[in-house]
């Protein structure tokens, strides 16, 4: 079985761009998390896709967003980029959202703001 | 307020050695912990999780982890390291109702000396 997967792995954008990040999950996974993992602040939780609904959202401004598709594909856009916005944005993929689910990562997307 | 503490930044240990990597965790409840492990370049790949019962837990990789409530710690163990076991180590908390909500500790870092 596939694991989960980001696009693009790579990616550089100037101040005041927007961007957008793709994550296929595995197979059959429903739930689509989302994480920043900086240097400064660490692994910080975005938000969460179940069902194409958001369920939960983390603590980061309005700029991001994000959305999830029928077939459970979910992007994340980051409108108008700082450069604090420069991290690894990590993608995870679990069957249901209970805390009791394993989570299944990708290899994120590395994003460089110049 | 919930958070995960874990205080070596950055750990070397022989290869062969035993490793013990610590982890303090604050939380009102009692908690679903767990360790990842994040190799460079790569996304986090789940270790082990502790949610009830035998408070020692028995990983992948050969790792295993003991929850002690009265010391609010989960300690990361291996009795012998490998070449291959070099990478960053988060430990990590989340509610029951949410895997997403998850709180990261700032990671450590494992070396393994030749």
């Amino acid at each position: 079985k596939a694991g989960v997967t980001q696009t693009p792995r790579y990616l550089i954008k100037t101040r005041g761009q927007q961007v957008t990040l793709s994550c296929s999950p595995i197979s059959g996974h429903r739930s689509v998390s989302w994480y920043q993992q900086t240097p400064g602040q660490g692994l910080q939780f975005l938000f969460e896709y179940f069902s194409e609904t958001q369920r939960n959202k983390g603590n980061f401004p309005g700029r991001f967003s994000g959305r999830q598709f029928s077939n459970s594909r979910s992007e994340m856009n980051v409108s108008t980029l700082e450069l604090g916005d420069s991290a690894l944005y990590l993608c995870a993929s679990s069957l249901g959202t209970g805390a009791q689910e394993t989570q299944y990562f990708g290899p994120g997307t590395r994003l460089l703001v110049l | 307020a919930q958070s995960v503490t874990q205080p070596d930044i950055h750990i070397t240990v022989s290869e062969g050695a035993s490793l013990e990597l610590r982890c303090n965790y604050s939380y009102g409840a009692t908690p679903y912990l767990f360790w990842y492990v994040q190799s460079p370049g790569q996304g986090l790949q789940l270790l082990l999780k502790y949610f009830s019962g035998d408070t020692l837990v028995q990983g992948i990789k050969g790792f295993e982890a003991e929850f002690k409530r009265s010391q609010s710690s989960f300690n990361l163990r291996k009795p012998s390291v490998h070449w291959s076991d070099a990478a960053e180590y988060f430990c990590a908390v989340a509610p029951y109702s949410s895997a997403s909500k998850i709180i990261f500790g700032s990671g450590t870092r494992l070396s393994i000396r030749p």
